[in-house]
């Protein structure tokens, strides 16, 4: 399978534990992206990679908040002292940078956070 | 105001029904225009895509644009029960920009 992987699935925790998620793009893509989703809302945007170089970010990821593509390969969400508020879906997605359409997002099938 | 807004649903058909699923904007920059389908705990994937104002058609899907109301819609033709997802719009500025998601529009086509 060479789509975006996402691990873990699942992660239950509790209030003010840190959390880690990683995502797997699929080889070729330069561009990394990570929403976040809650219950009955469409995805919102928190970051973007080009590569390496983080991109953008949205007023969404707060301090507590990071991501890193050390490599251009895989990435990292990082989320610190976390808050009940927290709990979504963290969706990652990538695209290329060449061809004919780019804009077009390949999306994993999410990692699950819930913070008791 | 929201820069997308989509009515939420849910919204139930009977199988073979053509349903019509609209999205307003704010932004009169958006260029692309997205329709993601999103089954239950997947990620959401490219449906269609259009380009500026007009009309494309994939099957039995069709997407309209009409920048100057900043409206979109997708129409099903001949619904099936696989159709039964939540459709996202999602329009951009340019290629390679994020993406900004209306709420999503959660279809069930009954048999």
């Amino acid at each position: 399978d060479t789509g975006v992987s996402q691990d873990p699935r699942h992660k239950i925790t509790k209030r003010g534990q840190n959390v880690t998620f990683r995502c797997d793009p699929i080889s070729e893509h330069n561009r990394l992206y990570w929403y976040r989703q809650t219950l009955g809302q469409g995805p919102e945007f928190l970051t973007y990679f080009q590569n390496e170089a983080q991109l953008e970010k949205s007023r969404l990821l707060s301090d507590r908040f990071s991501a890193e593509r050390p490599k251009g390969s895989f990435s990292t969400l990082e989320i610190q002292r976390t808050e009940q508020g927290d709990s979504a879906m963290y969706l990652c997605a990538s695209s290329p940078t060449s061809g004919r359409y780019t804009g077009e997002l390949f999306f994993g099938e999410g990692s699950r956070l819930t913070v008791l | 105001q929201k820069e997308v807004e989509q009515d939420p649903g849910p919204l139930s058909v009977p199988e073979g029904a053509i349903v019509s699923l609209n999205c307003t904007y704010s932004n009169s920059a958006f260029q692309y225009f997205m329709w993601y389908r999103q089954y239950s705990r997947k990620g959401p994937e490219l449906l269609m895509y259009t380009y500026s104002s007009g009309n494309k058609e994939d099957g039995r899907f069709t997407a309209q644009v009409d920048k100057s109301s900043k409206y979109i819609s997708l129409f099903i033709r001949d619904s099936q029960p696989s159709d039964s997802a939540t459709y996202l719009c999602a329009p951009s500025r340019n290629q390679g920009r994020k993406l900004i998601f209306g709420q999503g529009t959660e279809l069930s086509v009954k048999p």
